[in-house]
């Protein structure tokens, strides 16, 4: 299938909000996801957003979506160095059986 | 508890040997999936299994082989005619229902070809 697109490392500070995007490809998800991992472990899920929702919010956790532009970004309030990790969006195409196709990843850092 | 598991953590295998990696799940899930994922690169679907008896090739089955005897496994072999086998290898199960498909993924199995 075609690319999911999503910036490859993102730097922040302890304290400040991350933003990552992405960029999927196919307008017939129903879901778009969000999943964490960290080094040498699977894959955790952060959240969730139905297709028809442009925004979700859980916790420290904000997801917004645009469907006309296919743009899904997950927004980290008030980050923590635990949080650094790599940040995986994926969309479950129809052609596809529901598998995922996943980004690349986003490398979050976060410093002291 | 209920999970997802895969064995072992870490594999290692001769060039020319075919090798089976475990996964079981007991969440009750129809679908699993197996993914590859190498260094800097997202995962890529190998197979995806919706319900007992039936798995279907996904983008880069060539190589590998798969089995769906069991409702909660989905072993995976990498045989000797996969080039470049050494990765990270994920599987992962879903439920689908009326609101959502979402896949829970296991630990991962590192494997390696000396």
């Amino acid at each position: 299938g075609e690319d999911v697109e999503q910036s490859l490392f993102l730097s922040v500070r302890e304290g400040d909000s991350s933003v990552i995007n992405c960029t999927y490809t196919d307008s017939s998800s129903t879901y778009l996801y969000w999943y964490k991992q960290e080094p040498g472990a699977g894959l955790q899920l952060l959240t969730y957003i139905f297709s028809n929702m442009d925004m979700k919010q859980d916790q420290r956790l904000t997801v917004l979506l645009n469907k006309k532009d296919k743009h899904l970004s997950l927004r980290i309030a008030d980050t923590q160095t635990g949080d650094s990790a790599i940040y995986f969006c994926a969309e479950s195409p129809s052609y596809s059986g529901y598998a995922l196709n996943f980004g690349k990843g986003t490398s979050l850092l976060v410093t002291p | 508890d209920g999970g997802i598991t895969q064995s072992p953590k870490y594999l290692f295998r001769k060039e020319g040997q075919n090798v089976t990696l475990s996964c079981e799940q007991n969440l009750n899930h129809d679908a699993m999936y197996w993914y590859r994922q190498d260094p800097g690169q997202g995962l890529r679907l190998i197979y995806y299994s919706q319900i007992v008896n039936d798995f279907q090739k996904g983008d880069i089955a060539e190589g590998y082989s798969v089995s769906r005897e069991k409702k909660e496994s989905f072993p995976l072999t990498v045989t000797s005619a996969q080039k470049n086998p050494t990765a990270f290898y994920l599987c992962a199960s879903s439920q689908r229902d009326r609101y959502t498909d979402t896949q829970y993924f296991g630990p991962g199995t590192r494997l390696t070809v000396l």
